[in-house]
């Protein structure tokens, strides 16, 4: 079974700064997928960023980048220029790929994020 | 397009009662997939539903049930409730099951409180 770790429970940043988010993972599979979600206080999850396990590149979407480490099953996502919208829970999450693969999502347990202005 | 709606979105309940949740997935998607959100276990995955069939299941007792019906809405049901069960429950919708370039859209979740 697939594990996700997310040991920071809590983060802040100053408004403007660049923040990192950490994820490490457990599998034995070589294809996946791995995601960062965000959920504001509305509680409305939010897709941030996707990247294939079989992609070396790492995926960037506007302030959003990741540090995808596959040997050491590393997943950190890296918040550039902080917003105050920015502030909410981050959930990394994991997705296998290979045969008979489903579209169930296992999560970590959430880092907090907070933006002071 | 309408994103993934839930309803109630907020309910309270008394132990040993039973509580029927729905979800009406993005015009189109065929996948749907519930999980539940605690404070204490995170994210957990539910089930998921594909073309009215029971794609994959989590871990949780056979109180836990649901179904999808042909045009993709979803409902899970929950018998004989807990205290334990209380929880926020997410439900969120694809276009199909485990494609590679699928993409899973939440829906704002509903609130259960067991008494």
């Amino acid at each position: 079974a697939q594990t996700v770790t997310q040991s920071q429970p809590e983060m802040s940043v100053q408004e403007a700064e660049t923040v990192t988010l950490s994820c490490t993972y457990d599998t034995s599979e070589s294809d996946y997928y791995l995601f960062w979600y965000k959920q504001p206080p509305s509680r409305q999850m939010i897709l941030v960023i996707r990247q294939e396990a079989y992609k070396q590149q790492n995926a960037t979407e506007n302030r959003f980048s990741v540090n995808f480490q596959k040997a050491a099953k590393s997943f950190s996502l890296k918040i550039s220029d902080s917003q105050l919208g920015d502030a909410a829970m981050y959930f990394c999450a994991y997705r296998s790929r290979g045969a008979g693969a489903n579209s169930k999502l296992t999560f970590g347990k959430g880092i907090t994020l907070s933006v002071r202005p | 397009k309408a994103g993934v709606t839930q309803t109630p979105r907020y309910l309270i309940k008394t132990r040993g009662q039973q509580v029927t949740l729905s979800c009406s997935p993005i015009s189109g998607h065929r996948s749907v997939s519930w999980y539940q959100q605690t404070p204490g276990q995170g994210l957990q995955f539910l089930f998921e539903y594909f073309s009215e069939t029971q794609r994959n299941k989590g871990n949780f007792p056979g109180r836990f049930s649901g179904r999808q019906f042909s045009n993709s809405r979803s409902e899970m049901n929950v018998s004989t409730l807990e205290l334990g069960d209380s929880a926020l429950y997410l439900c969120a919708s694809s276009l199909v099951s485990g494609a590679p370039t699928d993409t899973q859209y939440f829906g704002p979740g509903t609130r259960l409180t067991v008494l």
